[in-house]
């Protein structure tokens, strides 16, 4: 098992500025993953952060609105960058997925 | 049309009821089921893999029909802790994992 202790729990935030979220998982895991949660839907997948490489974003998710790093097997960071109103939600990451996805606490964050 | 799609739920139900949630998948290429279970301002925690064959643990049973696409998860005896949103959640292949939208599932006393 895994776990993962994701900072800031929660933030409010100006628009127009950045927030870095971060992600400590306490074994190395080959496969970071990044979510988002809005009210009352399911999680979509932002990027997949690979150590050593670039992250790989989803449809719909671009690098200059949400960059991520991945320095090593243990740590990654998510960026929500420029961040408006419509960014309000909840962000996790994860570690692995099969058999076991484990989840940090989650970042909710409100963009006023 | 979404990856997986769940049950709209609410469901409310007394203690000891017997509940049943299902969800379908539309890429018929998925290697891997899960169900996930969420509570209020937490992170989703694995419940069960769910097999082919189906698997039961406890008061949970899973079933998977590959040909419909098609999973299920069946609680027995209800209880109040089992409070929460149900998430049913496919693995196409590798490690990424698409996620249901949910279901809500309230046991009152």
């Amino acid at each position: 098992s895994a776990v993962i202790s994701q900072k800031p729990s929660r933030d409010i935030c100006q628009r127009g500025t950045s927030l870095t979220i971060q992600c400590q998982v306490d074994s190395q895991v080959t496969m970071m993953f990044w979510y988002r949660q809005q009210p009352g839907q399911s999680l979509t997948l932002i990027a997949t952060a690979n150590q050593g490489s670039e992250a790989t974003y989803e449809s719909g998710f671009v690098i200059d609105k949400f960059p991520i790093s991945r320095p090593n097997l243990t740590f990654s960071t998510l960026t929500v960058s420029n961040m408006s109103p419509e960014d309000s939600s909840i962000y996790l990451c994860s570690a692995e997925g099969y058999p076991e996805a484990f989840f940090g606490q989650g970042t909710r964050l409100t963009v006023v | 049309r979404k990856e997986v799609e769940q049950d709209p739920g609410p469901f409310n139900v007394p203690e000891g009821a017997t509940v049943a949630f299902n969800c379908t998948y539309s890429n018929s290429a998925s290697q891997s089921f899960f169900w996930y279970r969420q509570d209020c301002r937490k992170e989703p925690k694995l419940l069960m893999s769910v097999y082919s064959s189906g698997n039961e643990d406890g008061r949970f049973t899973a079933q998977l029909n590959r040909a419909s696409q098609y999973i299920s998860l069946l609680i027995r005896d209800s209880k109040l802790s089992d409070s929460a949103t149900y998430l049913c959640v496919v693995a196409p292949s590798g490690y990424a994992l698409n996620f249901g939208k949910g279901t809500s599932l309230l046991v009152t006393p």
